[in-house]
Order: structure tokens, then sequence, then C-alpha cells
């Protein structure tokens, strides 16, 4: 049983389109992290929600406990924002903060 | 920005070879992490590290895996005997609680048993 679903799994859009990710977990969650994974296999961090909405630049998270979902939003997207996308969940179980993953969407912008 | 650093970046070693990963978390971060990702698989959670003792670890953490803190600054995770399975890219991790993006990765090793 997979705790963190994402969808797409894959995503194809083109230079300057609005991209919209979501993820759906089934555990009580302390955080939500969106990660992006280059390429190269290095993974940074995007965003840490508990709540609300964040924006860093053209890109926007969003989160909606009640209903266990956040989104990730793209505007004006660019080839280089081609990644692969991951959402992940700090469980309220886990006391130590470790994260269960999803299995990321894969992100391709075309110039 | 401070950065965590893994070295090397790519490791290729024989079946049944031991083989340590080495990471330099950032310096003032409390909880340390080492995660696996196979290749076309998700990320998924080794072992976190606090206050220098294992405070949590999956059941893929089995005996053939081991961490440790020797200096203050380097994390190190050893596998004792490789084998085929463990071929994958690990990825250290560390987090400062007050920080807003709350964790901070390094860039990954990639193992190869062969």
């Amino acid at each position: 049983k997979n705790e963190v679903e994402q969808s797409p799994q894959n995503l194809t859009a083109q230079e300057g389109e609005f991209i919209t990710i979501n993820c759906s977990y089934s555990v009580g969650i302390s955080a939500l992290h969106w990660l992006q994974q280059h390429p190269g296999g290095g993974i940074v961090s995007l965003f840490m929600l508990s709540s609300g909405k964040k924006k860093h630049g053209r890109l926007i998270a969003t989160i909606n406990i009640q209903e266990k979902h956040s989104s990730l939003h793209i505007t004006a997207s660019h080839p280089r924002d081609s990644a692969v996308y991951i959402c992940a969940v700090r469980s309220q179980e886990g006391s130590q903060g470790n994260l269960i993953f999803g299995k990321g969407t894969k992100l391709s912008v075309k110039p | 920005e401070p950065e965590v650093t893994q070295t090397p970046s790519h490791q290729v070693t024989q079946m049944g070879q031991e083989v340590i990963l080495r990471c330099v978390p950032i310096s003032n971060h409390l909880y340390f992490y080492w995660y696996r990702q196979i290749l076309g698989q998700k990320v998924e959670f080794l072992v976190s590290f606090y206050n220098n003792e294992i405070s949590e670890k999956s059941e893929i953490f089995d005996d053939q895996f081991s961490v440790e803190r020797p200096d203050g600054s380097n994390f190190t995770l050893k596998i004792r005997s490789t084998k085929l399975e463990d071929s994958a890219m690990y990825f250290c991790a560390s987090r400062d609680p007050g920080r807003s993006y709350g964790y901070t990765f390094g860039s990954g090793t990639r193992l190869t048993v062969v």
C-alpha cells in the first residue's frame, strides 16, 4: 500500500504552460515536503508545508490537511524546470522526522 | 548556502566487499539520515541518527548496515558484505528543525555492486 501517491506519473508541457502536480497521502502527517530531483540524481528541497500555501518564485505549493492533499504549481514553465518532482511526508508517528516518499512525477518542458 | 557533502560520488565494488559511504552534514544540524533509491524506484528511508545514536531504522537497515559519527563532523554508512541488490543511489540528509525548508540533502553516492 502506497502511503504517498502522486499524479501524474509523467508530464510533458510546452514552455510557458501552467503545471500542476498532485500528491495525496493516507497517514497523519506533521509536515509535507516537495523536492526536486535532477537527472544527475541530486535532491533539492523546495518547500516544507504544514498548512496553507507557500510561494517561491514561479513555484507555489498548497496543502489541504483535511483532504490529505497537496499540489505543486509551476507558473510560466521553462525547460530548466524539467526534473522529477517528489512529494514526501513526515508522519506524525515517526518522532525523528524520517520521510515517506512518493514515486515522483517526471516533468519534461519542451521549448 | 551550507551544503551536505557526500563522497565518493560513484563507487563500484565487488559483491561481498565492504563499503563505507561518507557524508559531512551541515554543522549545526541535529538530525542525520540515510536514504537510498534503487534505480527507477522511489526513495526509501534507511536510518535516522540523533544525539550520537540511531533513533529509528527501517526494515532495510539490517545487520549488514551500520552508521557512525566518528569525529563530530563525518557521518558514515557502512555496508559490511555488499550484495547485488545493494546497488542504488544513497543519499545523506541533515535537518535543522528551526529552518523553514527542514532538510538538506547531499548529492548522493551511486553504489554499483558487480
